[in-house]
């Protein structure tokens, strides 16, 4: 199958920093990527949906200007949590697809951790 | 509404033996696909098996199938022969259209744990 990689895989940092995590598709191109949210013992949430060369689209009660995401390559998109506090504190994944590739596949990254303190 | 329900929020099964997780979903659109997938305590998400709704046969991947019955919406997962390794949590998905730029729609997950 395809390969996602996503980077950093566990981050922590101070309360009111900056956070970017990337999505790489390695050997595909990925036109669209989907960002998720999972909080502990829960499932996952979707938080954005990124075509490349345009504007994400955020789900209902996420915040586009806390979670900004850049997808300006067919291989890469970024997520990066603003001013970070405590409850931004969670597991999130991001999800790949591309033009050529079967509605029955969906690649995943392997996901970062994020703790805030 | 939820679109993916699974009611099971942990199961206990006996290695080697068989188990079936259940996960039904509810949606209008007449192409869909639906999907497994485990996760371990690192987080990765590891596909298992899928189905769309116009396969006439259940999907099969060596000791994982999939019971689909439409009419009852409903797409459970079968494991046989479990191994202490299978101990996860498992999620059931629901991609509506057949077009890979819909995401997924994930259930609340089962966690699974094969006792020796």
């Amino acid at each position: 199958g395809a390969v996602v990689s996503q980077h950093p895989s566990r981050v922590i940092c101070k309360s009111g920093t900056s956070v970017k995590i990337e999505c790489r598709s390695l050997d595909f191109q990925a036109t669209t990527m989907f960002w998720y949210r999972q909080f502990p013992k829960q499932s996952l949430m979707l938080m954005a949906t990124s075509n490349e060369g345009s504007k994400a689209t955020y789900e209902q009660g996420v915040e586009k200007d806390k979670f900004l995401i850049n997808h300006a390559s067919l291989t890469l998109s970024t997520l990066t949590v603003t001013s970070a506090h405590p409850e931004d504190s969670s597991f999130y994944i991001c999800s790949a697809t591309g033009e050529y590739k079967r509605n029955t596949e969906a690649f995943f990254g392997q996901g970062t951790r994020l703790t805030v303190v | 509404a939820q679109k993916i329900t699974q009611t099971q929020p942990g199961m206990f099964v006996q290695e080697k033996e068989a188990v079936t997780l259940d996960c039904t979903y509810d949606t209008s659109d007449p192409s869909y696909g639906l999907f497994w997938y485990k996760q371990p305590s690192s987080g990765e998400m590891i596909f298992l098996i899928y189905q769309g709704s116009y396969d006439q046969q259940n999907a099969t991947e060596g000791r994982y199938s999939l019971n689909f019955q439409k009419a009852r919406k409903s797409a459970n997962l079968v494991i046989s022969a479990s191994q202490l390794g299978d101990s996860a949590m498992y999620f059931c998905a629901m991609r509506e259209s057949y077009s890979g730029n819909t995401p997924l729609v994930f259930g609340k997950g089962t966690r699974l744990s094969v006792i020796a």
